[in-house]
């Protein structure tokens, strides 16, 4: 079974430009996540979707950063305009319909951003 | 929110037992979770415990969950080199939004 994917894998972009990073999950996962990770810390969830539909999008800037996941499969997401601080590691994650009521999450590598 | 606690820093000699704790703090969590991350790899799904259980035990792996405390740990038996790496708990407090850890980092030196 493929595992998720995601693309570029690093990126260098100068502050107040804008990038996109891509993520494909593992086929039939419902639910698809993006991490942002700041270097030393945990993940900290951006968006959550179950198929099309945005579950949660608490913590997303939604003043520069955006989602979306058409047609239930892939997703991006967007920075317009980057800062500095948004320097991180982008993760995307997939989780299945369990029946047990667990959500496993399975990770991709990661994007490595690094705004200059 | 949800705030999920671990010690930063393990050192042990391959052959060891490695224990790594956790702490939560949202009684209503459901699921936790053990993940481990190597350099430049996005996190690797090691284990997870329901929160009416005590014990885990899954080959080399044990979790022993203390709900009263709100305290996990796992435990690695025989610790080889290939375990060094950053392992993360995380809490399940809400409808499948996990709450990591800042992330233990493991060093196994041979």
């Amino acid at each position: 079974e493929a595992g998720v994917a995601q693309s570029p894998r690093y990126k260098i972009i100068e502050k107040r430009q804008s990038v996109a990073f891509w993520c494909n999950p593992i086929s039939g996962h419902a639910t698809l996540y993006w991490y942002q990770q700041i270097l030393g810390q945990g993940p900290k969830l951006l968006i959550q979707f179950q198929n099309n539909g945005v579950v949660d999008d608490s913590q997303l800037p939604k003043d520069r950063f955006s989602a979306e996941r058409l047609k239930g499969v892939d997703s991006t997401l967007k920075i317009q305009p980057a800062k500095l601080e948004d320097s991180a590691v982008y993760l995307c994650a997939s989780s299945p319909v369990t029946g047990t009521g667990s959500y496993e999450q399975y990770f991709g590598p990661g994007t490595r951003l690094t705004v200059t | 929110g949800e705030d999920v606690e671990q010690s930063l820093f393990l050192s042990v000699r391959e052959g060891d037992s490695s224990v790594i704790n956790c702490t939560y703090t949202d009684s209503s969590s459901t699921y936790l979770y053990w993940y481990k991350q190597e350099p430049g790899a996005g996190l690797q799904l090691l284990t997870y415990i329901f929160s009416n259980m005590d014990m885990k035990q899954d080959q080399r792996l044990t979790v022993l969950l203390n709900k009263k405390d709100k305290h996990l740990s796992l435990r690695i038996a025989d610790t080889q080199t290939g375990d060094s790496a950053i392992y993360f708990c995380a809490s399940e407090p809400g409808y499948s939004t996990l709450t990591f850890g800042k992330g233990t980092m493991l060093l196994v030196s041979p």
